[in-house]
Formats: C-alpha cells, sequence, structure tokens
C-alpha cells in the first residue's frame, strides 16, 4: 500500500516567522509530487507540480523542494503572514498509475496569527 | 479564471437513497476525478475518467458508484443506495492532460442519516 506522510499535522507560527514542512513518499516508481493550499470552504488550490529530482520551485514567499531517491519534498514558507492560514496537501503520483491517480498526505494545517 | 464548481455543496441523505452529485470541469479539460475525505481522514482517490470511460477505480469505487459525463459539460458521481460511511467531502477535479496539473472543485458535503 502506497503511503504518503506529512509533518506536522499542525503548526503555529506567529506572523513574520518562516516556517516548512515535509511530506514522505515512496521512492519508487514516482512521477510528480503535487502541493495544493486549501483553505475551508474553497477549492484546494495547486501550488507546485514537481517532477524532477532536485528540483526546486518557487512562488512568491512560497518555495518548495524535492528529493526522489530518498521519497521527501520540503515546503517553506518565508515571512508568514495571516493570509497564508490553510491546510498544505502533498499528494504522490506515481509512473504506473494511468490515470493520473493522486495519493494524499493527511495534510499540515497551518495558522499564523497576527 | 476558469474553475470547476459542484453542486450543491452540501447535500443531506437518508440511508438507502441515491444521491447524484455533480461537477462542472473546466471546459478544454479532458481528463476527470473524484476524491473524497471523510473527516479527520485523508483525501482518497475514487475515480479517473478519460475518454468516456474509467481510467483507474479505487477499491472503495465499487457497484454502488458511477460516473457519468451525460451532456459533455457535466460530469456527475452517483451512489445509488448510501451508506453512513458515505459521509464526506466529495471533490470533483479535471486536468488537461498536457501538464500533470489537477484542478479541484470546491467540494460537495453529503451527510447520509
Amino acid at each position: 500500500i502506497l503511503n504518503v506522510e506529512q509533518s506536522p499535522q499542525s503548526l503555529h507560527v506567529q506572523e513574520g516567522d518562516s516556517t516548512n514542512f515535509t511530506c514522505s513518499f515512496p521512492s519508487s516508481n514516482f512521477y510528480a509530487l503535487h502541493w495544493y493550499r486549501w483553505e475551508t470552504a474553497k477549492s484546494p488550490e495547486a501550488l507546485f507540480v514537481m517532477t524532477l529530482n532536485g528540483d526546486e520551485k518557487k512562488k512568491g514567499r512560497i518555495s518548495a523542494t524535492l528529493n526522489t531517491k530518498e521519497g521527501y519534498s520540503y515546503l517553506y514558507i518565508k515571512g508568514s503572514q495571516p493570509e497564508d492560514s490553510a491546510t498544505y496537501l502533498c499528494a504522490f503520483e506515481g509512473i504506473y498509475n494511468q490515470g493520473g491517480k493522486l495519493i494524499f498526505g493527511q495534510g499540515t494545517e497551518l495558522s499564523v496569527k497576527p | 479564471e476558469p474553475e470547476v464548481t459542484q453542486t450543491p455543496s452540501h447535500q443531506v441523505t437518508q440511508m438507502g437513497q441515491e444521491v447524484i452529485l455533480r461537477c462542472v470541469p473546466i471546459s478544454n479539460h479532458l481528463y476527470f476525478y473524484w476524491y473524497r475525505q471523510i473527516l479527520g481522514q485523508k483525501v482518497e482517490f475514487l475515480v479517473s475518467f478519460y475518454n468516456n470511460e474509467i481510467s483507474e477505480k479505487s477499491e472503495i469505487f465499487d457497484d454502488q458508484f458511477s460516473v457519468e459525463r451525460p451532456d459533455g459539460s457535466n460530469f456527475t458521481l452517483k451512489i445509488r443506495s448510501t451508506k453512513l460511511e458515505d459521509s464526506a467531502m466529495y471533490f470533483c477535479a479535471s486536468a488537461t492532460g498536457t501538464n500533470y496539473e489537477q484542478y479541484f472543485g470546491p467540494g460537495t458535503r453529503l451527510t447520509v442519516t
């Protein structure tokens, strides 16, 4: 059974703090790793899709790295703002999943206090 | 910006009843998906759909579930005889197929009583 784990489960930080979370996934049969940002009552929003080992992607204050050989990805938020409060989901896509099936972690719930 | 929409936002039904959850994917997308999240658990894959047929389905997606793209714009998930354990948030997603990105709708919360 393929398993994707995220840590920590929740994180409470002050505005201005930088933070990072981890996503662990199977290191074999890798195709892509997806990061989503999900605010309650809204659609999960795609942040990054990462496919190459060593990949680093950045969108504003958010960046992510990928290590497919050891099966982990880090998401970093620099200078957290209250509007960054959300659940951050990662999802593994395997090479043998013809239809694009995503296997999700349990998410990291981030709360940023002003 | 184009988005995936889902209706209704919340559906309450009695055990044993049939429900249809509706999704309108982004118009030029070719791949369609249903996922669900039971409260407190991970988001889990149900089914993928391409070229008017199921590409892949999970063990959860048994004979009680079916999907359809009846008119070229809607994508529906039908649960024939709902059980209490079907209570969950159901998400629809769509993708172009030319990149890896899946675009999610806001979800339908299904409550089975």
